[in-house]
């Protein structure tokens, strides 16, 4: 069974500061990895999309890698704004058909930038 | 407004009552899929369509649950005899057919439903 875990759960940092937001899979036979950017009590809002056949990905301020042998993405966020305060989940799509088409989500990180 | 939408944004039921949620996708994805998160979590996998066909069901969905995608189209998420332990957040995402284009999943803003 997939699990997914993002250490840490909560995160604070200065403003300016680049943000590193960590998560791992056990089962590395994945089809993607999807990072998502959640506000309080609102929905999800897709960052980035990584193929398995991907290393990584860019999107103005912000990169994810992924490093499927190792089961880890990390998404960078260069420059931290007070805007940027959320919480960052990410979530893989099993490769194995069998497991059905869904995403498997981490817990994710909450991330507070201080102005 | 393209995205995906629901409805009602809120709702407050006592325990026992039926409530229903609408889901309205982007209107090219063929996929629909139903997660539900509670507080401090990430959200979890209930169910998903192809088209109209119901494809996968989690053992998260018991049988007070039942999810529809009448035409394709629009879907309904209905809990009936609602519990405590329902209260959450319901969140529906469509995405295209993986294989056509990139598989990305796109949210609505959830539906948040609180039982007393």
């Amino acid at each position: 069974k997939q699990e997914v875990t993002q250490i840490p759960a909560a995160l604070s940092v200065p403003e300016g500061e680049n943000l590193v937001l960590n998560c791992s899979f056990t089962d590395s036979a994945i089809y993607n990895l999807q990072w998502f950017r959640q506000d309080p009590g609102k929905g999800l809002t897709s960052l980035l999309l990584i193929q398995s056949s991907q290393r990584e990905q860019t999107s103005g301020r912000l990169n994810a890698s992924l490093d499927k042998s190792s089961g880890r993405s990390t998404l960078y966020i260069a420059a931290s704004q007070p805007g940027d305060s959320a919480t960052y989940l990410c979530a893989v799509r099993h490769m194995i058909k069998a497991a059905g088409n869904k995403l498997t989500f981490g817990g994710g990180t909450r991330v507070l930038v201080k102005p | 407004d393209t995205g995906v939408s629901q409805d009602p944004r809120h709702k407050i039921t006592k325990r026992g009552q039926n409530v229903t949620f609408r889901c309205d996708p982007i209107s090219e994805h063929n996929r629909l899929y139903w997660y539900r998160q509670t507080l401090g979590q990430g959200p979890e996998f209930l169910t998903y369509f192809q088209n109209e066909a119901q494809l996968e069901k989690s053992r998260l969905l018991s049988d007070r649950f039942s999810a529809e995608r009448p035409k394709g189209s629009f879907s309904t998420l209905e809990i009936q005899r609602t519990e405590q332990g329902d209260s959450a957040m319901y969140l529906c995402a469509s995405s295209l057919a993986a294989g056509s284009v990139t598989g990305e999943l796109f949210f609505g803003e959830g539906s948040r439903l609180t039982v007393l």
